[in-house]
């Protein structure tokens, strides 16, 4: 089982432009959620997408939208990126559990710098 | 609104002694708490949560962690402190997994 996986390791843009991140979460998890982590900050919660909706969102701008496929992957895009916007994306998965009390699963994270 | 604060951004600790770091929550409803680890340019790592029942709770690599309801704390702990422990420690709760702002761990020889 290779765990979560997130593609790119890294990723450099420019302002203004868009991002498309994307994630394939632990075999047999059908949850994703996104978070944005910014240098020596702990995780913001992003959203989290199960049965290919929406579920949960955080505090973030309509900038940032996503998609989850039949197969339980997700993507995470970016428009109309800002400086702000650096910091490591990371995904997570967990096996969907709406008490919260499961643990999730995270990927390494895509590190994008925004010049 | 569900929260959680970790009041020390560092803590310093010398190999084989006890360690501890702290976390408070404001939550309403259950208090299902969580702890993770994260080591440079990787990815969060579970360590243990409360979820209801006993206090101390066991989890990975030797730490536990004591829900206390009256002083609405989750500290995690460890008898005996590894140099390999050091990396940044997240507490967390609930379902959408609102994290603290992190206490960076350093265990010296």
């Amino acid at each position: 089982d290779a765990g979560v996986t997130q593609s790119p390791t890294h990723l450099i843009k420019t302002r203004g432009q868009q991002v498309t991140l994307r994630c394939s979460p632990k075999s047999g998890h059908d949850t994703v959620s996104w978070y944005q982590q910014a240098l020596g900050q702990g995780p913001q919660f992003i959203f989290q997408y199960y049965e290919e909706e929406e579920r949960q969102r955080g505090n973030f701008p309509d900038r940032f939208s996503g998609h989850q496929f039949p197969n339980y992957s997700s993507e995470l895009n970016v428009n109309a990126l800002l400086l702000g916007d650096s910091a490591l994306y990371l995904c997570a998965s967990r096996d969907g559990d709406w008490g919260g009390r499961d643990e999730q699963f995270f990927g390494p994270g895509t590190r994008l710098t925004v010049l | 609104a569900q929260s959680v604060a970790q009041p020390e951004d560092q803590v310093n600790v010398a190999e084989g002694n006890p360690l501890t770091v702290k976390c408070t929550y404001s939550v309403s409803g259950n208090p299902y708490l969580f702890w993770y680890v994260q080591y440079p340019n990787r990815g969060l790592q579970f360590l243990l949560k409360y979820i209801t029942g006993d206090n101390l709770v066991k989890g990975s690599y030797g730490f536990e962690a004591e829900f206390n309801k009256s002083q609405t704390s989750f500290h995690l702990k460890k008898p005996s402190a590894l140099v390999s422990d050091s990396a940044l420690y997240f507490c967390a709760v609930r379902n959408d997994m609102r994290f603290g702002a992190g206490t960076r761990l350093t265990v010296k020889p």
